[in-house]
C-alpha cells in the first residue's frame, strides 16, 4: 500500500504563497488519485481539491478556485499543493490523502502526516 | 456543492453502550448505474490524520473492528458503534465522493459518559 510523506512546517507572511509536497512510496503513483484536505485549528476537515497524476487533471473546491494549484510529478511520485494570496484564515494543517483508482472515486484510505502552515505577519 | 450535515454535534456514551451518528447530504449520493452510495466515514483522534472506517456507506475498511457499521442510502446515513470502547473517543466525519468536489460533514465528537 502506498505511503505518503509530506514536507515540513511552514511560516508565511500574509499575501505570500506556500507550496506543500506529498511524496508517495510503496505503490504505483499513477494508479492513485491524490486529494488535499485542510484543517484549521479546532475546526473540521475541508476538501480543497484533487489530482489524477497519470492524467495531470486536477479539480478544486469552488472556495479555492483561482487560489490553489495542485500538480503532480510522476518522475518523483510527488504531488504538490500551492496556495496563494495567503491570509491568516489559511493557518491550518494541510493533509494529502489518496485512494487507489482514477475512474471511480473512493474513500481516502491513505493519509500523509500533515503539514502545519502558519500565516502570520 | 453537496452540503453534508451531521447530528448530533457531540455525544457522550457509557463504555459498552451504543453510539449513533447521523449524516445527511443535500442531494442523493446514490449512483444509480452501480447502486452504490458514494459516502465514507472517518475517525480522527487528536493530533492524528483521519482514518477511513467505512466506504460505499456500509463497507468496513480492512482492519476496522466490526463494532463499527454504516448504513443508509440516498441522502440519509448512520454510523453506529455497537459497543463503545475507550479507544473510540474521537471526532467522526462523513464525506461524500459522489460529486467531483468532495465535501465533509462538520464532524461529531464522541466521548465517554
Amino acid at each position: 500500500q502506498v505511503q505518503l510523506v509530506q514536507s515540513g512546517a511552514e511560516v508565511k507572511k500574509p499575501g505570500s504563497s506556500v507550496k506543500v509536497s506529498c511524496k508517495a512510496s510503496g505503490g504505483t503513483f499513477s494508479s492513485y488519485t491524490i486529494s488535499w484536505v485542510r484543517q484549521a485549528p479546532g475546526q473540521g476537515l475541508e476538501w480543497m481539491g484533487r489530482i489524477i497524476p497519470i492524467l495531470g487533471i486536477a479539480n478544486y473546491a469552488q472556495k479555492f478556485q483561482g487560489r490553489v494549484t495542485i500538480t503532480a510529478d510522476k518522475s518523483t511520485s510527488t504531488a504538490y499543493m500551492e496556495l496563494s494570496s495567503l491570509r491568516s484564515e489559511d493557518t491550518a494543517v494541510y493533509y494529502c490523502a489518496s485512494y487507489l483508482g482514477i475512474a471511480v472515486a473512493h474513500g481516502m484510505d491513505v493519509w500523509g502526516q500533515g503539514t502545519t502552515v502558519t500565516v502570520s505577519s | 456543492d453537496i452540503v453534508m450535515t451531521q447530528s448530533p454535534d457531540s455525544l457522550a456514551v457509557s463504555l459498552g453502550e451504543r453510539a449513533t451518528i447521523n449524516c445527511k447530504s443535500s442531494q442523493s449520493v446514490l449512483y444509480s448505474s452501480n447502486n452504490k452510495n458514494y459516502l465514507a466515514w472517518y475517525q480522527q483522534k487528536p493530533g492524528q490524520p483521519p482514518k477511513l472506517l467505512i466506504y460505499w456507506a456500509s463497507t468496513r475498511e480492512s482492519g476496522v473492528p466490526d463494532r463499527f457499521s454504516g448504513s443508509g442510502s440516498g441522502t440519509d446515513f448512520t454510523l453506529t458503534i455497537s459497543s463503545l470502547q475507550a479507544e473510540d473517543v474521537a471526532v467522526y466525519y462523513c464525506q461524500q465522493y459522489y460529486s467531483t468536489a468532495f465535501t465533509f460533514g462538520p464532524g461529531t465528537k464522541v466521548d465517554i459518559k
